[in-house]
Formats: C-alpha cells, sequence, structure tokens
C-alpha cells in the first residue's frame, strides 16, 4: 500500500521569503513522486515529477523537491516566493507497478505581501 | 499535444435529480482515465478508474457510477443525487509513468 502526508495544512509565508512544504510517503516499493498546483477553482497542474535519477528536482515557476529515500520526504521548496504563489499544493506518489496515483491533502500557502 | 475537456464548469441540482458529467481526451489514445472528488479539506479522493473501454474500477461505494463508452470518454453519472454528493469533480488521464494531467473540474452543488 501507498500513502502520502502533508503534515501542514496551512503554510503562510511573507512575499520574498523562503518556503518548504512538507510531504511523506509510505511505500514498499520504488517510487514516482509529484507536486501539483491548484489555484481557486481550478484543475491541478503539475509542478514537478522525481521519476528516477538525480534526488535535485527542479520544475516550473522556480520551485525544486529533493528526493530524499532514507527519510521517504519529498519537500517541496521555493527561495523567494511571490503573491502569485499563493494557491493549494498537493504532493503525490506511485509505486512502482500500481497503477494509481494517490494524494495527500494538500497544504494551503498563503503568501502575505 | 494533449488536451482534456470536462463539462460544465458548474453544476446546480436538486437533490433526487439524475447527473451526468462529462470528459474527453484528445491527442492521446488508450489513456488511462480518472474522476476525482475534491470536498472541502479532505483532498482528492479517487473515485473511478479505467483503463480501457468499459472497463471501470471503483475505488469507493457511493451513490455515483462511471462508463467510458468511447476510447477517450469518460463520464460520471448518478441517478438520484445526495446533498452529501456536492463537490469539485475533477476528471484526469494518465500519461508516462501515469503522471496525471487534469481537467479544469466542475463544481457541483446539490441543493
Amino acid at each position: 500500500a501507498q500513502s502520502v502526508t502533508q503534515l501542514d495544512s496551512q503554510v503562510p509565508v511573507f512575499e520574498e521569503a523562503p518556503v518548504e512544504l512538507r510531504c511523506n510517503y509510505s511505500s514498499s516499493v520504488s517510487v514516482y513522486l509529484f507536486w501539483y498546483v491548484q489555484y481557486p477553482n481550478q484543475g491541478l497542474q503539475l509542478l514537478l515529477k522525481y521519476l528516477s535519477g538525480s534526488t535535485l528536482v527542479k520544475g516550473i515557476n522556480g520551485f525544486e523537491a529533493e528526493f530524499n529515500k532514507s527519510q521517504t520526504s519529498f519537500h517541496l521548496r521555493k527561495p523567494s516566493v511571490h503573491i502569485s504563489d499563493t494557491a493549494e499544493y498537493f504532493c503525490a506518489v506511485r509505486s512502482g507497478g500500481y497503477q494509481k496515483v494517490t494524494f495527500g491533502t494538500g497544504t494551503k500557502l498563503q503568501v502575505i505581501p | 499535444s494533449q488536451t482534456i475537456h470536462q463539462w460544465p464548469a458548474t453544476l446546480v441540482q436538486p437533490v433526487g435529480s439524475p447527473l451526468s458529467l462529462e470528459c474527453t481526451v484528445e491527442g492521446t489514445s488508450n489513456p488511462n482515465l480518472y474522476w476525482y472528488r475534491q470536498a472541502a479539506g479532505r483532498g482528492l479522493q479517487l473515485l473511478f478508474y479505467s483503463v480501457g473501454i468499459g472497463q471501470i474500477s471503483s475505488e469507493v461505494p457511493q451513490n455515483l457510477s462511471a462508463s467510458r463508452p468511447q476510447d477517450r470518454q469518460f463520464i460520471l453519472s448518478s441517478k438520484k443525487l445526495l446533498l452529501s454528493d456536492s463537490g469539485f469533480y475533477l476528471c484526469a488521464w494518465g500519461g508516462g509513468a501515469d503522471i496525471q494531467y487534469f481537467g479544469a473540474g466542475t463544481r457541483l452543488s446539490v441543493l
């Protein structure tokens, strides 16, 4: 079985400050990991993905995430946030050979001017 | 390029009325297709997924059903809506490594 935990339901941060959104996963086999962003009343947009190779993954809008197998984590980071980054962020996992993607409950990022 | 269409964008329905939400994908063949529901504060709940025409897997027992009459068409239905069916419904298709690409969603309000 696979699962994803996003411990922070809301993260307020001042504009131009750095941010880290935490994601921990559980799986007994190799994994693919994803981060999605959802703006109000819209679908989810893929932000970045880890499939294999380098554990540091860069995505759109200046975001990056690091796959840490020993800590079973895939935290999302941005060195300097903008007002436009205000959105909800979802971490997701798919285990090798398993057809379904499991999503976390989401973290709402609120950027304060 | 692949695109996914979902309609309607918003829908207000009375309790007990039927439901039909449609999702179509363009630019790909034999995709894995998914229906999710997003309720406030509860994240995404996988409702159904389909790996081919007529093949539907249900994830949770509920008042809804799904059908896949064509390769790139996925329909979510209900015969009688409940208040608890309100939510934001998202259709998605699976690409390489089953990366999920989402439609814009349908906001359903059951009154």
